[in-house]
């Protein structure tokens, strides 16, 4: 069992550009969550979901959009890239009971140019 | 949203017990306490989480006062794997089943030979 990985591991891309942070789990959980990690700042959540076709925002949702059209994959995409995105990307998954801990995957470190 | 207060930074040998403390003063009674750790460049991990009663795993214990102003994580017998910055957070249910989680920065926890 993976748990739940992400996708690239790192990315270097040019402003402007688009680009989407995949991630997958195979737990079955209902609930994901995008989370970036600046130096200083520890994590911040970026959107979340519930569950498969929900999505929501979280503390600091713009510039990024994400979609969850199956229980496994919670892809975040940014759109047109700006420098201060440049961050570690932590995607997490956690099932719908009311104390249920999250599981994060490895990261995915973005550097914008 | 309740806030915790964590020191920066401890040391502790290894083999010796590390006691990290937590405040969180404004806790909320369905608001439970959560512990996290984060080791260099990897996604952050569950270690344990309880609501007002004190909790034990194989990897720490909790012990929350009665009035729940604050914790204390203490991992038993600290290694130096156990090095890493350790997250204390109050758990806030949002919009549903999804629970957002509220990083600050943690307390980096050294363990020394």
């Amino acid at each position: 069992i993976a748990g739940i990985t992400q996708a690239p591991t790192s990315q270097i891309l040019a402003a402007g550009r688009r680009m989407t942070l995949r991630c997958t789990q195979d737990m079955r959980h209902n609930a994901m969550y995008w989370y970036r990690q600046d130096l200083g700042l520890g994590l911040r959540l970026i959107h979340y979901s519930n569950t498969a076709g929900t999505t929501g925002k979280g503390e600091v949702p713009d510039g990024y959009s994400v979609s969850r059209a199956n229980t496994d994959d919670f892809p975040l995409t940014l759109a047109s890239a700006v420098p201060s995105q440049t961050s570690v990307y932590f995607c997490a998954s956690s099932d719908s009971s009311q104390a249920s801990e999250q599981y994060f995957g490895p990261g995915t470190r973005l550097t914008v140019t | 949203d309740a806030k915790t207060t964590q020191p920066p930074s401890m040391d502790c040998a290894e083999g010796r017990a590390a006691n990290l403390p937590c405040n969180h003063s404004t806790i909320s009674g369905n608001e439970y306490v959560y512990w996290y750790r984060q080791i260099h460049s990897q996604g952050p991990q569950y270690i344990i989480h309880g609501l007002k009663n004190n909790e034990t795993n194989e990897m720490a214990s909790l012990i929350i006062t009665e009035d729940r102003k604050s914790s204390t994580l203490i991992l038993p017998h600290a290694t130096l794997r156990d090095t890493a910055v350790y997250y204390c957070i109050v758990r806030v249910v949002w919009a549903g089943t999804a629970s957002k989680l509220t990083f600050g920065t943690g307390t980096r926890l050294q363990v020394m030979l």
